[in-house]
C-alpha cells in the first residue's frame, strides 16, 4: 500500500512564500503529482515530478527526491486566490491510472 | 474545450435508495477514473476504464457499486442500495491515451444518504 503525509493546514501572508512538504511510502513509483482545489470546485492539475530536481512553473515550483520519498510544493508572490486545499498525489506504479491522495493541505492567505 | 462534467452536482436520498451519477469526459479522452472523498478523509480511487473496459476496479468498496461506460464515452456510477457512509463526494477525471499524461478533474457530486 501507499502512505501520504502532509500537513493539514498552513497559514501565510500575501506576497509571502510557502512550502508544503509531502512524504510517501510506496511499493512503486510512477509520478508525484500537485492539485490545487478550491472548496466546492474541481481539483485542478499544477504540477507532475517523476524524476529528481525541481519543476518550476511561474510562482509554483515543486521538488521531488524519490530516494527520500519526498517532495514539496513551493508557491511564491502569494495571492488571496491561493488560498485552496493542496493535494499531493502519487501514481502507482503497477497501475498507472491510480493515484493515492493525501488528506490535503489547506492553505489560508491573510492579507 | 469542455471540461469533464458530471451530474448532478448534488444528491439527496434516503438509505436503500438507488442513485445513479453520471461523467462526461473530456472529447477524446480514453481514460476515465472515478474517485471518491468521504467526509474527512482523502480522495481515494474507486476505478479506471480505458476506453469502454475496466482497466483497474480495485477501489469500488463493494457490489453495490456499478460503474458502466457503454460505447467508451460517458460513464455512469451507480449505487444501489445506498447506505449511509457512501455520503461523500464524488469525482470523475479523464487523460488522453499514454502512462504520463495530466488527468483533469470534474467538480463533483456530492451525495448525501440520510
Amino acid at each position: 500500500g501507499q502512505n501520504i503525509d502532509q500537513p493539514t493546514e498552513m497559514t501565510a501572508t500575501e506576497g509571502a512564500i510557502v512550502q508544503i512538504n509531502c512524504t510517501y511510502q510506496t511499493s512503486g513509483f510512477n509520478g508525484l503529482f500537485w492539485y490545487q482545489q478550491h472548496a466546492g470546485e474541481a481539483p485542478t492539475f499544477l504540477s507532475y515530478n517523476v524524476l529528481d530536481g525541481l519543476e518550476e512553473k511561474g510562482r509554483f515550483s515543486s521538488f521531488l527526491s524519490r530516494s527520500k520519498g519526498y517532495s514539496y510544493l513551493l508557491l511564491k508572490e502569494l495571492q488571496m486566490k491561493d488560498s485552496a486545499s493542496y493535494l499531493c498525489a502519487v501514481r502507482d506504479a503497477r497501475s498507472w491510472g491510480k493515484f493515492q491522495f493525501g488528506a490535503g493541505t489547506q492553505v489560508v492567505v491573510t492579507p | 474545450e469542455a471540461g469533464v462534467t458530471q451530474f448532478p452536482s448534488h444528491s439527496v436520498i434516503e438509505k436503500g435508495q438507488t442513485v445513479t451519477l453520471r461523467c462526461d469526459p473530456i472529447s477524446g479522452h480514453d481514460n476515465l477514473y472515478w474517485y471518491r472523498r468521504v467526509m474527512g478523509k482523502e480522495i481515494k480511487f474507486l476505478l479506471h476504464f480505458v476506453k469502454e473496459s475496466k482497466q483497474d476496479e480495485s477501489g469500488m468498496p463493494n457490489n453495490r457499486f456499478l460503474a458502466e461506460r457503454t460505447g467508451g464515452t460517458y460513464s455512469t456510477l451507480k449505487v444501489q442500495p445506498a447506505e449511509l457512509e457512501d455520503s461523500g463526494v464524488y469525482f470523475c477525471a479523464s487523460s488522453h491515451a499514454g502512462v504520463n499524461t495530466e488527468a483533469f478533474f470534474g467538480q463533483g457530486t456530492r451525495l448525501t444518504v440520510v
